[in-house]
């Protein structure tokens, strides 16, 4: 199957500085990719979609200049958290869509990040 | 705007017993996505099944079946002989239209299977 990776899978960071997470789709090409963010003991929630050569979109509530999403290529889109807090906090997991999948996402296995 | 419930926090089931988790949903569009994920405690998100909402049958991998009862919009998840290796959390999830776009997901069941 598909397989899609992150990095890296953990991240501890001091106040203020800004931390970048990658994701790679491995085997195929994904014109598409998704960023979760998944606090502890909680569920995922949507936070941008990434689309390769253009502006990714953001949901409601989500800052984009805090979160900057960069697709350059059909297998990477990074994630930057822009001058990360306590709050930031978090477990981020990318996933990525076949190009004619009718059906399924294929999940990265996540970034922990830690704000000190 | 679409939302997923799922009200079991956590579900305990024995070795070999089948168990039912449950997902109920809330959507105004006619087309759209039942999918179902496992999350183990080293964090990857697992695919386990989807149904279509137009499918007529009720979508079954392997061990797993979706009881999809539109009516009800309900997308139970069963999963037939249980395994130590199941335990995780599972959760259901819904996109709009058919295919796998954004996803809107449920708060999600622990499930503990016991020897």
């Amino acid at each position: 199957g598909a397989v899609v990776s992150q990095h890296p899978s953990w991240v501890i960071c001091k106040s203020g500085t800004s931390v970048k997470i990658e994701c790679r789709s491995l085997d195929f090409q994904a014109t598409t990719m998704f960023w979760y963010r998944q606090f502890p003991k909680q569920s995922l929630m949507l936070m941008a979609t990434s689309n390769e050569g253009s502006k990714a979109t953001y949901e409601q509530g989500v800052e984009k200049d805090k979160f900057l999403i960069n697709h350059a290529s059909l297998t990477l889109s990074t994630l930057t958290v822009t001058s990360a807090h306590p709050e930031d906090s978090s477990f981020y997991i990318c996933s990525a869509r076949l190009p004619y999948s009718y059906n399924e996402q294929f999940f990265g296995p996540g970034t922990r990040l830690t704000v000190l | 705007a679409q939302k997923i419930t799922q009200t079991q926090p956590g579900m305990f089931v024995q070795e070999k017993e089948a168990v039912t988790l449950d997902c109920t949903y809330d959507t105004s569009d006619p087309s759209y996505g039942l999918f179902w994920y496992k999350q183990p405690s080293s964090g990857e998100m697992i695919f386990l099944i989807y149904q279509g909402s137009y499918d007529q049958q009720n979508a079954t991998e392997g061990r797993y079946s979706l009881n999809f009862q539109k009516a009800r919009k309900s997308a139970n998840l069963v999963i037939s002989a249980s395994q130590l290796g199941d335990s995780a959390m599972y959760f259901c999830a819904m996109s709009r239209g058919g295919t796998a776009s954004k996803l809107t997901f449920g708060t999600g069941t622990r499930l503990q299977v016991t020897l």
